[in-house]
């Protein structure tokens, strides 16, 4: 069982580069959502897809925008890098919205801009 | 501002004691609370949920303690072992187009020493 994977698992990145996180879903959940971990931070929630076709913004979109084109696939883009998105990068996936079902998370991206 | 909190960033418990870590929150319209765990480099994995009309629900080592007047729940472990060594994360959400996304606080470091 894959669950959620993601990639890549590390990249470097200069200041005004661009680059796309790529989440894939294998288990056909309807609601897929993009994270970023600071230190000393909780997840904040970057954008969210409740469906394939379907974007929002979460908590802290600035700087980043989103794709949905395929249902299992989720893509957090950055299209002109900056220092202070620096961190951890966590995608995940669920099947409901509400109620007390999980989120599934991958195993992170860790991205640093120089 | 937060509204899921968690304010200890760590705790150190013997092996085979009783860990017990602590989280309050401010919205009184969260429904469901949930405990995820993570380890270095991995993303966080569902550990263990309560709904708001309980007050505390079981899974083997691990229970989770609801106080609505307090808003203020606990997650227990007992007996605490070296491999329950993680960051905990409490999280929450309610109904609706805003609350039902996971609003987490910024996690608790155990560490279990033999």
């Amino acid at each position: 069982n894959a669950g959620v994977t993601q990639t890549p698992k590390f990249r470097v990145l200069k200041t005004g580069q661009s680059m796309t996180l790529l989440c894939a879903q294998d288990m056909n959940h309807e609601y897929m959502y993009w994270y970023r971990q600071d230190p000393g931070m909780g997840l904040r929630l970057i954008h969210y897809s409740v469906g394939e076709g379907t974007t929002a913004k979460g908590e802290v979109p600035d700087g980043y925008n989103v794709s949905r084109l395929k249902k299992q696939n989720f893509l957090l883009g950055l299209e002109s890098a900056a220092p202070s998105q620096t961190s951890v990068y966590f995608c995940a996936s669920s099947q409901v919205w509400g109620g007390n079902q999980p989120q599934h998370f991958g195993d992170g991206t860790r991205l640093s801009i120089l | 501002d937060q509204q899921v909190k968690q304010n200890s960033p760590s705790l150190s418990v013997q092996e085979g004691r009783i860990s017990i870590l602590n989280c309050d929150y401010t919205n009184s319209m969260f429904d469901y609370f949930l405990w995820y765990k993570k380890y270095p480099a991995e993303g966080p994995t569902f550990l263990i949920s309560i709904s708001s009309i309980k007050d505390k629900n079981e899974d083997g080592r691990f229970t989770v303690f609801l106080n609505k007047s307090a808003k203020h729940l606990s997650l227990h472990i007992v007996p605490s072992q070296p491999g329950d060594s993680a960051v905990y994360f409490c999280a929450a959400k309610g109904r609706g187009s805003t609350l039902g996304r996971l609003y987490f606080g910024r996690g608790t470091q155990l560490t279990v020493w033999p």
